[in-house]
């Protein structure tokens, strides 16, 4: 069940802290996406990358950063300035964006203490 | 401006007897829809899209561009349909997707 692969399943951290989420994938994909899963709401689209050393804001992008230095690897970053952190975060890929089939990764919950 | 929603947090049903899922949607020009399903413990995957107008483990789904609507069905649900679903919508030109809020399905023995 390998693919898109996300690190660590659960963190913790202390409030004004960064932390960075993990997301790699060996599918040769160009485009990477993070969301946010909150209950009740569904899921909230970050940032995303549609190639190498380029990525877009999406929907709730305040308080988040990312970078994508390489084509398999799209870190997400969630700075101090986010005021609502815990939640469930997302990684997914597709062969572009224009392609309808996201691939999901496991995810990783975070919890701000 | 693009949105899904799903009026039914939880819907519960009795294995053998049908089920429906709605969704909703409201958007200026012709979309793409999709239905995404996540089992307990698995990751979130594609279940069928609107498109191919297939049917995938017994659920079909059929766009209703004048009600807006996109209503994932099956008649006969079994135990393993437990999961939560999430309808989801890509506007043209292969703009970025919007969740709705997602249904649980629980089917009971």
């Amino acid at each position: 069940d390998g693919g898109i692969t996300q690190s660590p399943k659960y963190l913790f951290r202390k409030e004004g802290q960064n932390v960075t989420l993990s997301c790699e994938q060996n599918l040769n994909h160009d485009a990477m996406y993070w969301y946010r899963q909150d209950p009740g709401q569904g899921l909230r689209l970050i940032y995303y990358s549609q190639i190498v050393n380029d990525f877009q804001k999406g929907d709730i992008a305040e308080g988040y950063s990312v970078s994508r230095e390489k084509k398999e690897s799209f870190p997400l970053t969630v700075t101090s300035a986010q005021k609502n952190p815990t939640a469930f975060y997302l990684c997914a890929s597709s062969i572009n964006t224009a392609t309808d089939t996201q691939y999901f990764g496991p995810g990783t919950r975070l919890t701000v203490l | 401006a693009q949105r899904v929603t799903q009026p039914e947090k939880l819907l519960s049903v009795f294995k053998g007897a049908p089920v429906e899922l709605k969704c909703n949607y409201s958007y200026s020009g012709s979309p793409e829809l999709f239905w995404y399903v996540q089992y307990s413990r698995q990751r979130l995957q594609l279940l069928l899209r609107h498109i191919s107008r297939e049917s995938i483990k017994g659920f079909t789904a059929d766009l209703n561009k004048g009600e807006t609507s996109f209503h994932l069905k099956k008649p006969f649900a079994q135990e393993e349909d437990s999961a939560m679903y999430y309808c989801a919508l890509r506007g043209n030109y292969g703009q970025n997707f919007v969740f709705g809020p997602g249904t649980r399905l629980s089917v009971l023995p």
